[in-house]
């Protein structure tokens, strides 16, 4: 089984709708991401969590928001989709020594 | 303040010839490097990494990259490229300076394509 994974793996929806993107990790990681990709700018985080208790906001968190279930599960939502939030999205996690381990990614387009 | 710079966004090579992908950093402390690679429609993968010890890393699938603190680089160089090569790499970097995040920035990215 894959170390990280990501529900959904591709989903459209419509502009002002809430969409909720999922994250698992099997790593036993404390620290867990999440990350956008848009072509050109590389990577750029969006929001990270250290533990359960302990959330942060990264360089783009203007519109999303986080929620840290449990050490294994870091949810992230839109909660009113716009157009410009169309991107890949990407959940790690890693610890400050190790490299970082990447989810497959979800695709998401808003109409 | 940490950074790092991919100066190409796109490499081309012969296969068979050498490759090199160029990444350059800016840390307070001792960085941290890492490089990874991703294939079309997957995640990122971890290629290599750099923290202390011999300035020459190897790393999965015949890569390898040379640490210069001189010259603030951390290029990733593979002897003999495979058109199977052909992806997107990333360079990333944090500072190693106690009372940081230890959170990584990442470079814009480059694609190598490996022409048959």
């Amino acid at each position: 089984d894959a170390d990280v994974t990501q529900t959904p793996r591709n989903r459209i929806t419509k502009t002002g709708k809430r969409i909720m993107l999922e994250c698992s990790q099997t790593k036993g990681h404390d620290r867990m991401y999440w990350y956008r990709q848009d072509p050109g700018l590389g990577l750029r985080l969006i929001y990270y969590s250290f533990d359960v208790k302990d959330i942060n906001k990264g360089e783009i968190s203007d519109g999303y928001s986080v929620s840290r279930q449990a050490q294994a599960k870091f949810s992230l939502s839109l909660e009113s989709a716009i157009p410009n939030q169309t991107a890949l999205y990407f959940c790690a996690t890693g610890s400050p020594v190790t490299a970082q381990y990447f989810g497959p990614g979800t695709r998401l387009t808003v109409l | 303040a940490q950074s790092v710079a991919q100066p190409e966004d796109q490499v081309n090579v012969a296969e068979g010839n050498p490759l090199t992908v160029k990444c350059t950093y800016s840390v307070s402390g001792n960085p941290y490097l890492f490089w990874y690679v991703q294939y079309p429609n997957r995640g990122l993968q971890f290629l290599l990494k750099y923290i202390t010890g011999d300035n020459l890393v190897k790393g999965s699938y015949g890569f390898e990259a040379e640490f210069n603190k001189s010259q603030t680089s951390f290029h990733l160089k593979k002897p003999s490229a495979l058109v199977s090569d052909s992806a997107l790499y990333f360079c990333a970097v944090r500072d190693g300076a106690s009372g940081g995040s230890y959170i990584p920035t990442f470079g814009r990215g480059t694609s190598l394509i490996v022409h048959p």
